[in-house]
């Protein structure tokens, strides 16, 4: 059974502050990492993708993965309040297969 | 963006009745689609995943017979709850994959009363 594993929070960070998600997950052959975020009764929308070991920054948002560990955190800095949502870690074991969801995290920024 | 919808955003139907959803890939062909189910305060869980011109393959413990699903053309896959019941309201996304980047559909809401 593959599984991706998130803390459900909520996790409650002050504006300004960096908010630290994480995700493990079970397939060590998994080939691609994402990051969705959902809004209460939304479909979920891609915020970050990462293929390779190391981090990767796109704005305020950094992906960090670790494949020898099976771990992929997303680091978001100069958190707003409109970051409060709920973050999905997605897996996706082989190319151009579905994506394996985490429960996700729900994220509280307070102003 | 490649763009996804849904149609109904919402629907509330009677016990024992059928509901189609549709899911079309609105600039771009999508040979495989993918229908996810959300419970409240719950992950999305792959309920089964629809490919264009032939049978959808279902994930274990979705029935296949209740969870009717078309994919007739490259551009639309249709989900139809047959005899729902209130344990099937949830909220039904589907989804199509370019390369590597799953798009969603904005979802719809359906509630069994």
């Amino acid at each position: 059974q593959k599984e991706v594993e998130q803390n459900s929070g909520p996790l409650s960070v002050p504006e300004g502050a960096i908010a630290s998600l994480n995700c493990t997950y079970s397939d060590r052959g998994s080939q691609s990492f994402f990051w969705y975020r959902q809004y209460s009764g939304k479909s979920p929308e891609l915020i970050m993708f990462i293929y390779s070991n190391g981090d990767k920054e796109d704005g305020r948002f950094t992906a960090q993965l670790n494949k020898a560990s099976q771990y992929v955190s997303l680091l978001i800095r100069d958190s707003q309040p409109s970051d409060s949502a709920t973050y999905l870690c997605a897996v996706a074991p082989q190319a151009g297969t579905a994506l394996i969801f985490g429960k996700g995290t729900t994220l509280s920024v307070s102003s | 963006g490649a763009v996804v919808s849904q149609h109904p955003s919402r629907v509330i139907c009677k016990s024992g009745t059928s509901v189609k959803i549709e899911c079309r890939s609105l600039d771009f062909q999508a040979t495989t689609m993918f229908w996810y189910r959300q419970f409240p305060k719950q992950s999305l869980m792959l309920m089964a995943t629809s490919n264009e011109g032939s049978k959808a393959t279902y994930e274990q413990g979705v029935e296949k017979d209740k969870f009717l699903i078309n994919h007739a053309s490259l551009t639309l896959s249709t989900l139809t709850v047959t005899s729902a019941h209130p344990e099937d309201s949830s909220f039904y996304i589907c989804s199509a994959r370019i390369q590597d980047f799953m798009y969603f559909g904005p979802g719809t809401r359906l509630t069994v009363t």
